[in-house]
């Protein structure tokens, strides 16, 4: 079984398009995180949900917005989609603060 | 953030025990040492972590210097699945510190 899976694996779209990366754990886990691999393959941290409620929003242009419909889910909506974005995003969930991470396989975004 | 300096990358022959050396010399007195590694196409995944006290379990061991400046990821015996970018990340123990800082991280590259 998967404990954190995310949809799609791959996404290629077109600048200006708006698109949504989904990302689902079944571990039973308070906190969940967005983090983006650049090409250069730094991981950074975007958010962080704790309960459904945001902890950390890392200076993440507001295009970008998290949504948590439950503590199980955390989704991630991009607006105007720019060449910039282009990265794999990783979602991850977390027992509580401080306890290890489990990541997803990542979505691998590309805009073209 | 705090930041941790690690060499860029490592060499050993399937087998042998690995040292993966990392510095934190700027780490407070709440952070916790964690480990991670990232193999091909795949997300970060958990190895182990420590405040204070070595500690061990069944994917490696954590050295940690007395004066907690610098720490130690051993791997007893490299198989070649171990083969990966192995990041040391410094953690604070409170929600809104609650963010892994990804560094560049130790690429090792394993031998038959």
């Amino acid at each position: 079984d998967t404990a954190v899976s995310q949809t799609p694996k791959y996404l290629v779209t077109q600048m200006g398009n708006d698109k949504s990366i989904k990302c689902e754990q079944n571990l039973g886990h308070d906190t969940m995180y967005w983090y983006k691999q650049d090409s250069k393959k730094f991981l950074k941290i975007m958010f962080s949900y704790n309960n459904k409620e945001l902890i950390i929003n890392e200076t993440v242009p507001n295009r970008f917005s998290p949504k948590s419909p439950d503590k199980a889910h955390l989704n991630l909506h991009i607006n105007s989609l720019e060449l910039g974005d282009s990265a794999v995003y990783f979602c991850a969930s977390s027992q509580t603060v401080g306890s290890p991470l489990h990541f997803g396989n990542g979505t691998r975004l590309t805009v073209t | 953030d705090a930041k941790t300096t690690q060499p860029n990358s490592m060499e050993s022959n399937e087998e042998e025990p690995v040292h993966l050396p990392c510095n934190h010399s700027t780490i407070s007195g709440t952070d916790y040492i964690h480990w991670y590694r990232q193999l091909p196409s795949q997300g970060p995944e958990y190895v182990i972590h420590g405040l204070t006290s070595n500690v061990n379990n069944r994917m490696a061991s954590l050295a940690i210097a007395e004066d907690r400046k610098s720490s130690t990821l051993i791997l007893h015996r490299a198989t070649l699945r171990d083969a990966a970018v192995y990041y040391c990340i410094l953690r604070g123990p409170f929600y809104n510190t609650d963010k892994l800082i990804f560094g560049t991280g130790t690429r090792l590259q394993v031998f038959p």
